[in-house]
């Protein structure tokens, strides 16, 4: 099955700088990746998605960038602001058979954004 | 507001016992997949149900099971409850039969003891 790692686990950055978080994922028919943001005591929130025939994804200060050959693809959030702290969760998805879909997790990362 | 529910939003219970946790997904969304997030397994994919048939199965035990009515709302059965079963149940629901665009509830927060 599918296995998706991601880095750091936690990342502390100031207001105003740039964050970067980074997955991979085994399964090289995984095709879609969508990004969540969890604050304390809600459920996840998707924020981004890609699929695998876009190298790159922009929203407002938010970008996903996939490198397919590589298998990696990664979060990106510039000009960080004090509501941006929260946990972010990377996922992948692909036929796991018999025509079936499931997200697989990343283990999170907590971000903190230093006032 | 995903427009996503859960209830309830916190369970106690002891080991051994049953509980059911109830799910009622975005209106028009006809998929209802179930997750449990606990410290050391992260989110986990349970189940997922489309309009009323089971659609896909993850690691979920077979202590556990889940349905979807005709109304589309879901719930999960827990039974035989241990201690390692305390984590966080959340359901999450989309349009499609696949799992694009997924939007979460608030959570249960299951406790046994």
């Amino acid at each position: 099955g599918e296995n998706v790692e991601q880095h750091p686990s936690t990342l502390s950055v100031q207001e105003g700088d740039s964050a970067v978080i980074k997955c991979t994922y085994s399964d090289s028919a995984s095709n879609y990746f969508p990004w969540y943001k969890q604050e304390l005591g809600k459920g996840p929130q998707l924020i981004i998605d890609i699929r695998s025939n876009v190298g790159e994804k922009k929203d407002q200060r938010i970008a996903v960038t996939l490198n397919k050959t590589a298998k990696h693809f990664s979060l990106h959030i510039t000009e960080t602001q004090p509501e941006d702290s929260a946990v972010y969760f990377c996922a992948a998805s692909g036929d796991s058979g018999a025509g079936s879909y499931q997200l697989t997790f990343g283990k999170g990362t907590k971000l903190s954004v230093i006032p | 507001d995903s427009g996503v529910t859960q209830t309830p939003k916190h369970l106690i219970t002891a080991t051994g016992q049953r509980v059911t946790l109830r799910c009622s997904p975005r209106s028009g969304d006809l998929s209802v997949y179930w997750y449990q997030q606990s410290l050391d397994q992260g989110l986990q994919f349970l189940i997922q149900y489309y309009n009323g048939e089971e659609r896909a199965k993850g690691n979920i035990l077979e202590r556990f099971s889940a349905q979807q009515f005709p109304d589309l709302h879901s719930e999960l059965n827990l039974s035989s409850l241990e201690l390692g079963d305390s984590a966080l149940y959340f359901c999450a629901s989309s349009v499609a039969r696949d799992s694009d665009w997924q939007y979460f509830g608030p959570g249960t927060r299951l406790t046994v003891l």
